[in-house]
């Protein structure tokens, strides 16, 4: 079955300080990968996606997200968080063989200041 | 532009009402989408619109049912409503129809049903 899964729940980081949140998937082929973040109230903001190419990806606010395909992950990345960041993180992944997007369950992170 | 634009913001309902959520976009977007958000499931397909003319089920259409009205407009409609679809509706687009792209969202219709 295809999947997208994202460990933990929640991540705390310290303002200034790297973050990472993961996600790991199943799927047939060569998947396409994509990170959302959703604030308070609202509907989720596309943050960067993986094709294909180079196995770092670089989105919109800083983050990015490395690609590795032997470990079938997709974390997403940031050198130096800000409280601002604190918000709903998905990853997804298209299904092969249908137009479908699958969403992992999300993973609220807290920037501390 | 709006973007993607989503009507009523927030609707109580009573087991057994039916109610229609209303969502446009103006990006010119083939693919058009309905989700529902649980908390702690992410969000799941309900129906999907590769093109004008056509829908298709995704993980959860019971209770359901989609219009795509035209290129911008895509509906859905509970007829009977139940407790179990108290939940927020996020409607989407994204260009083409192959599911390669991002998606945009609205911003969400908070449902409850008693």
């Amino acid at each position: 079955a295809q999947s997208v899964a994202q460990p933990e729940d929640q991540v705390n980081v310290a303002e200034g300080n790297p973050l990472t949140v993961k996600c790991t998937y199943s799927v047939s082929g060569n998947p396409y990968l994509f990170w959302y973040v959703q604030y308070p109230n609202r509907g989720l903001q596309f943050l960067l996606k993986y094709i294909t190419g180079d196995n770092l990806v670089k989105g919109s606010y800083g983050f990015e997200a490395e690609f590795n395909k032997s470990q079938t992950s997709f974390h997403l990345k940031k050198p130096s968080a800000l409280v601002s960041d604190s918000a709903l993180y998905f990853c997804a992944v298209r299904t092969t063989g249908g137009f479908k997007t699958i969403f992992g369950a999300g993973t609220r992170l807290f920037v501390k200041a | 532009n709006a973007g993607v634009t989503q009507t009523p913001k927030f609707q109580v309902l009573k087991t057994g009402q039916s109610m229609t959520l209303q969502c446009a976009q103006d990006m010119n977007h083939n693919s058009m989408y309905w989700y529902r958000q649980d908390p702690g499931m992410g969000l799941r397909l309900i129906y999907y619109s590769a093109s004008e003319g056509t829908t298709d089920k995704g993980e959860v259409p019971n209770g359901y049912n989609v219009s795509r009205l035209n290129k911008r407009e895509f509906s859905l409609r509970l007829e009977s409503a139940a407790p179990s679809q108290t939940s927020v509706y996020f409607c989407a687009s994204s260009e083409g129809r192959g599911g390669f792209n991002e998606q945009f969202f609205g911003p969400g219709t908070r449902l409850t049903v008693l």
